[in-house]
């Protein structure tokens, strides 16, 4: 069954760096989310994607965010200044359709800013 | 907007025993509903939806829910648990006619005592 993909399984960088948390969807998906989790808590959506353009974001969702999909395949978050609460699991989904279409997630990304 | 409690953050069970998870929605709109599951350092995956067909909802694993609109509810339930099934579950809502995004409740850890 075809899966969702993310790297790295685990990041750790300095407070003040910029991060590339990357995905990929699977390939006849159309929509594509960011999610985080922080540890302990819930699943907070951060941001749908879909036709080369953000369709929805959250006010997590700030100018320090971005989304990319520069290529075919790949889906990517970037956090350019990280800050130590931007520590959490970053998952990546994707889902054929809107509406009834399950979202499919990948293992996540711990990311870890010290 | 919409969102989702979850009653009870920790749930045991026994080996064997019925498996009752509850959930709440709250919507404007017809919603639909889905109920996820997280093993650890997994992401998430889906158990089962209710995109308004039958009302009893059967999925993966054994696992089957009832949307109560009346009650504004979306129990899971399993007539007998498995050690198999420890694990997080997540209840979940989206906006049937626009959604681009799928809100989380905040989960409740399933323990199965032997």
């Amino acid at each position: 069954e075809p899966e969702v993909t993310q790297t790295p399984s685990h990041q750790v960088t300095q407070m003040g760096q910029e991060v590339i948390l990357r995905c990929v969807p699977i390939s006849n998906h159309l929509y594509f989310y960011w999610y985080r989790q922080i540890l302990g808590q819930k699943v907070e959506f951060l941001v749908s994607f879909y036709n080369n353009e953000i369709s929805e974001k959250s006010e997590i969702f700030d100018d320090q965010f971005s989304v990319e999909r520069p290529d075919g395949s790949n889906f990517t978050l970037k956090i350019r200044s990280t800050k130590l609460e931007d520590s959490a699991m970053y998952f990546c989904a994707s889902s054929e359709n809107r509406g009834n279409s399950p979202l499919h997630f990948g293992n996540g990304t711990r990311l870890t800013v010290t | 907007a919409q969102s989702v409690t979850q009653l009870g953050s920790h749930v045991s069970v026994s080996e064997g025993a019925l498996v009752l998870l509850r959930c709440n929605y709250s919507s404007s709109v017809p919603p639909y509903l889905f109920w996820y599951v997280q093993y650890p350092n997994q992401g998430l995956q889906l158990l089962l939806k209710y995109t308004s067909a039958a009302t009893l909802v059967k999925g993966i694993n054994g696992f089957e829910a009832e949307f109560k609109k009346s009650e504004t509810s979306f129990h899971l339930t399993k007539p007998s648990a498995h050690m198999s099934d420890a694990a997080e579950y997540f209840c979940a809502v989206s906006d049937m006619n626009r959604d681009d995004k799928i809100i989380f409740g905040k989960g409740t850890r399933l323990h199965i005592l032997p």
